[in-house]
């Protein structure tokens, strides 16, 4: 099974900020890695599919970049509801895996 | 625009049966575009997929979970379901049923489930 870890586990910021999440592989994904921001008591939304593809309605302050095993996560510009809980997630091979997830909350 | 909604009990049993069903509306399960998941999440955890269905009722499992999974759908009513057996504390999480855009891509969530393992 393809591994996935995160890093920072937790990372404090203020509005305004940049802000960049890594996610890396245990094997290489190509570009099947996608990203989900949570918040309390919901259920995950998708951000960014196929590494660096934005979902429909998400802001452009989000961005993904990255291919094979190490990607990232980059917020050019923290508004007040974008904090939450992100994850990373593979979709290259079955049991498709997520990180345990980098929690953005304020400064 | 889809809409998934989660049903099912609450609590259950160690050793039971847990039982869950996905109602779909906005959207056609047999329209053959999208797999049919569920994923589960455990308190303070990331989430981990359980599996999906096709319309035609293929499937295809977690490993971890394959041994006590059954995965089903019913068409004519827009549903698919969840029965996992033989269920411990460490089955206590949030339960989703989710769209797969065919990829591994969760692009609709339903709000989510959570079902507790306790005597």
């Amino acid at each position: 099974d393809i591994q996935m870890t995160q890093s920072p586990s937790s990372l404090s910021a203020s509005v305004g900020d940049r802000v960049t999440i890594t996610c890396r592989a245990s094997q290489s994904i190509s570009l099947y890695l996608n990203w989900y921001q949570q918040k309390p008591g919901k259920a995950p939304k998708l951000l960014i599919y196929s590494a660096s593809s934005f979902q429909s309605g998400v802001p452009s302050r989000f961005s993904g970049t990255g291919s094979g095993t190490d990607f990232t996560l980059t917020i050019s510009s923290l508004q007040p509801e974008d904090f939450a809980t992100y994850y990373c997630q593979q979709s290259y091979s079955s049991p498709y895996s997520f990180g345990q997830g980098t929690k953005l909350d304020f400064k | 625009q889809v809409q998934l909604q989660e049903s099912g009990p609450g609590l259950v049993k160690p050793s039971e049966t847990l039982s869950l069903t996905c109602t779909v509306s906005g959207g056609s399960i047999s329209s053959g575009d999208y797999y049919w998941s569920w994923i589960r999440q455990p308190p303070g955890k990331g989430p981990e997929w359980i599996g999906y269905i096709y319309y035609s009722g293929s499937t295809n499992y977690n490993p971890s979970l394959e041994s006590r999974v059954t995965i089903s759908v019913d068409t004519s009513k827009n549903q698919f379901s969840l029965k996992l057996s033989s269920v411990t504390a460490a089955d206590t999480a949030v339960y989703y049923c989710v769209r797969d855009r065919l990829a591994g891509i969760y692009d609709f969530w339903g709000q989510g489930t959570l079902v507790t393992v306790s005597s």
